[in-house]
């Protein structure tokens, strides 16, 4: 079974500063997505970014950007230009392309910003 | 467009009894997947249905079990009650189960007693 890693259970990060967030995750399959999703104290999960594995460059989403090196096996996330309302739980997330819609997630990084 | 809904939000049970869980998927979307979150375990899969049918199960004994119905709305069940079933019940849905995004509902907060 596909396995996802996050061994950072929390982090800090100064307003206005950036910070990285890591997941590395273990899979035989060579076709793949890889999701961070964001989850704030309200508990509704919210999707940040995708890359799906075939495509070599790295996904951006406005101050959200990924560094995805595949045959490391690693996903990490980076925040720029943080700011309060980032602070929420991250979760690093693998879903096969052949499996449907069965995410596999990692246990988490609880981000703190602090003004 | 409305977003996943899940009812009730909190829910608490005594060990032992039963409960069942209801996920409304946003309209169009045919797909309803459930997790089951803990602070311990994180996420992990229940189950997916597509069509009424279930396409996939996680590693979850038999007390856990789901069905969907026609208008793809989603009801998930626990049967006899354990301690450590108390957790944030997740359910998510896309339009498709090929389709590559998933959209999160509230959760119900199951406490077991």
């Amino acid at each position: 079974a596909q396995t996802v890693t996050q061994s950072q259970p929390e982090m800090s990060v100064q307003e206005a500063e950036t910070v990285t967030l890591s997941c590395t995750y273990d899979t035989s399959e060579s076709d793949y997505y890889l999701f961070w999703y964001k989850q704030p104290p309200s508990r509704q999960m919210i999707l940040v970014i995708r890359q799906e594995a075939y495509k070599q460059q790295n996904a951006t989403e406005n101050r959200f950007s990924v560094n995805f090196q595949k045959a490391a096996k690693s996903f990490s996330l980076k925040i720029s230009d943080s700011q309060l309302g980032d602070a929420a739980m991250y979760f690093c997330a693998y879903r096969s392309r052949n499996t449907g819609n069965q995410f596999y997630f990692g246990t988490g990084t609880s981000l703190t910003v602090i003004p | 467009k409305a977003g996943v809904t899940q009812t009730p939000r909190y829910l608490i049970k005594t060990r032992g009894q039963q409960v069942t869980l209801s996920c409304s998927p946003i309209s169009g979307h045919r797909s309803v997947s459930w997790y089951q979150q803990t602070p311990g375990q994180g996420l992990q899969f229940l189950f997916e249905y597509f069509s009424e049918t279930q396409r996939n199960k996680g590693n979850f004994p038999g007390r856990f079990s789901g069905r969907q119905f026609s208008n793809s709305r989603s009801e998930m069940n626990v049967s006899t009650l354990e301690l450590g079933d108390s957790a944030l019940y997740l359910c998510a849905s896309s339009p498709q189960p090929t389709s590559y995004e998933q959209y999160f509902g509230p959760g119900t907060r199951l406490t077991v007693t």
